[in-house]
Formats: C-alpha cells, sequence, structure tokens
C-alpha cells in the first residue's frame, strides 16, 4: 500500500512570508497528526485529527499556524507568518484509528533566512 | 503528565557489534504503549515494535530484541550483530491507552544517534 504522502520536500522562504504543506494519508487511515521537529530534538505533536474534526491543538502556536482537513483526507498546514523558530521538519503521520501505530511520512524541511 | 529520556545522544560502534539502546519514562497513566521509531538519514520515521504496558514478554525480531521492565520504567531496544544499514536515530515514544483527549498522541524521547562503521 501507498504511504504517507508529503508536499515539498524542501522550502526555503524568508521570515514574515507564509508557507503551506501538504499531506496525504494512507488511504483509509482515519486519523492525521502533524509533528514539529526541531533539528536534535523528537517530533512534537502540533495537531491531531479524527476524520475531519481536531481532537488535539493544544501545542499547535493559533496566531500563526492553522491547519484543516476539509473532506476527512488530505491535510494542509500552513504558517504566516513565519518566524526563524519555525525552521524544522514538519512531520504528518497517519493511523487507522487512534488504537493504531502511526505511520510517518519523509516530511517537509522548511528553512527561515 | 508524560515524559520519555533517552540518555544516549549518540553511540558508535564497529559492523557486527551489539548496540543497546535505553529509553526509561515516567507516566501517570496505568495503560500506556511504548514504541521505539527509526529514523535514517532520509528523513522518514520507520515504525519498529509498539509494546501495550500489560505485556511485559521480551521481544525479539530477527536482529532486534526488546527489553520492557515496567518496575524500573524501561524500554530497552538492541540490535544484534550491527550492520551499516542500521546508522540511524532511533527514538522511543509513549502513548496513552485511555480514551482521552491525549489517546494516540506520542509522546517522543530525544532520539539516539547510532552510527556503525564498516
Amino acid at each position: 500500500e501507498a504511504g504517507v504522502a508529503q508536499s515539498p520536500r524542501y522550502k526555503i522562504i524568508e521570515k514574515r512570508q507564509s508557507v503551506a504543506f501538504w499531506c496525504n494519508p494512507i488511504s483509509g487511515h482515519a486519523t492525521l497528526y502533524w509533528y514539529q521537529q526541531i533539528l536534535g530534538q523528537g517530533p512534537k505533536l502540533l495537531i491531531q485529527f479524527q476524520n475531519n474534526g481536531v481532537v488535539d491543538d493544544s501545542q499547535l502556536p493559533k496566531d500563526r499556524f492553522s491547519a484543516e482537513r476539509l473532506k476527512g483526507v488530505d491535510s494542509t498546514l500552513k504558517i504566516q507568518p513565519a518566524k526563524l523558530v519555525d525552521s524544522a521538519v514538519y512531520l504528518c503521520a497517519s493511523s487507522f484509528d487512534r488504537d493504531q501505530p502511526q505511520h510517518f511520512g519523509d516530511g517537509t524541511r522548511l528553512s527561515i533566512l | 503528565a508524560q515524559k520519555v529520556t533517552q540518555a544516549q545522544t549518540e553511540i558508535s560502534v564497529v559492523e557486527k557489534e551489539d548496540v543497546t539502546l535505553d529509553c526509561v519514562y515516567e507516566t501517570r497513566d496505568t495503560t500506556y504503549y511504548l514504541f521505539w521509531y527509526k529514523q535514517p538519514p532520509s528523513g522518514e520515521l520507520v515504525f519498529l515494535i509498539r509494546r501495550n504496558s500489560f505485556d511485559e514478554q521480551n521481544e525479539i525480531s530477527g536482529r532486534y530484541s526488546w527489553n520492557f521492565q515496567k518496575s524500573t520504567s524501561s524500554f530497552n531496544f538492541t540490535i544484534t550483530a550491527s550492520q551499516v544499514v542500521d546508522s540511524a536515530v532511533y527514538f522511543c515514544a509513549l502513548s496513552p491507552k485511555v480514551r482521552t483527549d491525549s489517546w494516540g498522541k506520542l509522546q517522543f524521547g530525544a532520539g539516539t544517534q547510532v552510527v556503525v562503521t564498516p
């Protein structure tokens, strides 16, 4: 089966610009997660969707980050405006349900100049 | 609050040596899952294993083995006869099993970089 697809693979922007990331989960997976991984650290959960509803967004910086999963399949994560501290790899993961292991995409490496 | 500690930042071994990665966790949940993920240089996190907190049996899968000890809150991972392809960052993670808002949320450790040289 196809894995979790993410795009773009790399993105370089200047601070205060906006950027968007796209994720297509494994077919049939109801739960979708976005993680932020800063260099040298473990991934940190930003937001968790169950179908098209938000389950947990307690660690999402809502003044600049937003995410949606309108039809319960694909998801987009947006940053506007970007700050230097947002430089990281953004990982998308999906699972069949919240009780099943998560499978990750290759991630988007974001560099802020 | 949940916490996962991987005290080893980097381990370097020569091919065919064994390597053990330590993982210590803290949680107030009575039921939970423990995981190990591998992150090769390509960046993708690869799922290796999940253990239920009720199941303390050690597990072996090929050259990989896991030692879960609830009494010491540890879930250690051993690679036997290491190979160059094992070079990666390995993450230990914890997830509550209870059906609350945190259900399914992974708490990762900082990771251990394993370098295997020929």
